[in-house]
């Protein structure tokens, strides 16, 4: 079975600094990573995913993340964030790619300061 | 706008009524899940479809119905509502496989009491 954590439930941070959001995962296969964001009052979406190839991966609004396979992290960054970033992050991973096996982390609230 | 309809946006409900929670999704997906989501605990699985006629129990089946009839509707019952399933309600749909692509509605928070 596979497990995610998210060590910060929330990470307060000025307008225009940087972001790390950490996510580790724990499984005894290889599996697949997510980053989801929620916007509030909204559902998720899909920020960026890991399936194979260059562990550096690049998705939507400025966003990317690293998969560490020897550390077993996929932690996601943004070197200059916006007031509109606020939201809640979700790391999630599947040993497959069937919807039935992903399993999400508890989430973490990044709040962007003025 | 192609996506995912869920109703109602919001219900308090009182405990042992019946509840079924609809979800409609235009996308023609094969598959569909529903998830609750509770604070601190992210999201958990509760039921999925991977086609219509077939469904499955996903981490936290019990007090919880679904059906899947056709491609297009996935509703959630809740036969005899209890406290503890209050919580906030997303409904997901995907390809198979879904290379975690899911597409979420904007879910229904429910308060049972």
């Amino acid at each position: 079975a596979q497990s995610v954590t998210q060590l910060d439930s929330q990470v307060p941070v000025f307008e225009e600094a940087p972001v790390e959001l950490r996510c580790n995962y724990s499984s005894s296969v290889s599996v697949y990573l997510f980053w989801y964001v929620q916007y509030p009052n909204q559902g998720l979406q899909l920020l960026l995913k890991y399936l194979s190839g260059s562990t550096l991966v690049k998705g939507i609004n400025g966003f990317e993340a690293e998969f560490n396979k020897s550390q077993t992290s996929f932690h996601l960054r943004k070197p200059s964030v916006h007031i509109s970033d606020t939201a809640e992050y979700f790391c999630a991973v599947t040993p497959d790619n069937y919807g039935q096996n992903f399993v999400f982390g508890p989430g973490t609230r990044l709040s962007v300061l003025p | 706008i192609a996506g995912i309809t869920q109703a109602p946006t919001s219900q308090i409900l009182a405990a042992g009524r019946r509840m079924t929670l609809r979800c409609t999704q235009d996308m023609r997906h094969n598959a569909m899940y529903w998830y609750r989501q509770d604070l601190g605990l992210g999201l958990r699985l509760i039921h999925y479809s991977n086609t219509a006629g077939t469904t499955g129990k996903g981490e936290v089946p019990d007090g919880y119905s679904v059906s899947r009839a056709n491609t297009d509707d996935f509703p959630l019952t809740l036969a005899s509502a209890v406290p503890s399933q209050t919580s906030v309600y997303f409904c997901a749909s995907s390809d198979l496989p879904s290379m975690g692509g899911y597409t979420f509605g904007s879910g229904t928070r429910l308060t049972v009491v």
